[in-house]
């Protein structure tokens, strides 16, 4: 078990800028989320996705952020435009069949600043 | 609007003695609780979880207490330890609508030696 893995760590980019990020989970979780943590919050949901389907969404998911999970294995989210309010943590999740609401394994995160 | 309330933002126990952080909700439709520890430049990890048809879950030094009619819970850690410092963040969900955790805004444990 070699937890959720996700990539890079940090990223500085200028207002305007696409960027990607990429979330492998733990192998046998099918269910991986995507979450936003700003500073002196806690993580707010933005996608979820069962298998290759991305099943929910959140109205913070706005037009210019796209999420793929294309083999059911990895995910990766983009953010087209960014914009200065974009900067956050972005967290990774997943979970084994099941509920799957419950337990969540959690990645290191995606601290993302945009200048 | 937050559903999920973490009022105190911070707490300073004394290594040894019981820790206990309090978490309120609104939605009358949470039927399942959880509790996250996270460590600086870490994610969130998974602590200890309680189903609303239970009142208590218990988990070596770490027990959960929920209170269905006030709508709120507690995390009750017992004996405090230093490598206990950490942010404490209460979830909750709707399992039946969907897949989300509704987290709230994390308290601050300080355990002093």
């Amino acid at each position: 078990d070699t937890g959720v893995s996700q990539d890079p760590r940090h990223k500085i980019t200028k207002r305007g800028q696409n960027v990607t990020f990429r979330c492998d989970p733990i192998s046998e979780h099918n269910r991986l989320y995507w979450y936003r943590q700003t500073l002196g919050q806690g993580p707010e949901f933005l996608t979820y996705f069962q298998n290759e389907a991305q099943l929910e969404k959140s109205r913070l998911l706005s037009d210019r952020f796209s999420a793929e999970r294309p083999k059911g294995s990895f995910s990766t989210l983009e953010i087209q435009r960014t914009e200065q309010g974009d900067s956050a943590m972005y967290l990774c999740a997943s979970s084994p069949p099941g509920r799957p609401n419950e337990k969540l394994f959690f990645g290191s995160g995606t601290q993302l600043s945009v200048l | 609007d937050q559903q999920v309330k973490q009022n105190s933002p911070s707490l300073s126990v004394q290594e040894g003695r019981i820790s206990i952080l309090n978490c309120d909700y609104t939605n009358s439709m949470f039927d399942y609780f959880l509790w996250y520890k996270k460590y600086p430049a870490e994610g969130p990890t998974f602590l200890i979880s309680i189903s609303s048809i239970k009142d208590k879950n218990e988990d070596g030094r770490f027990t959960v207490f929920l209170n269905k009619s006030a709508k709120h819970l507690s995390l009750h850690i017992v004996p405090s330890q230093p490598g206990d410092s950490a942010v404490y963040f209460c979830a909750a969900s709707d399992t039946g609508a969907n897949s989300k955790l509704t987290f709230g805004k994390g308290i601050t444990l300080s355990v002093r030696p």
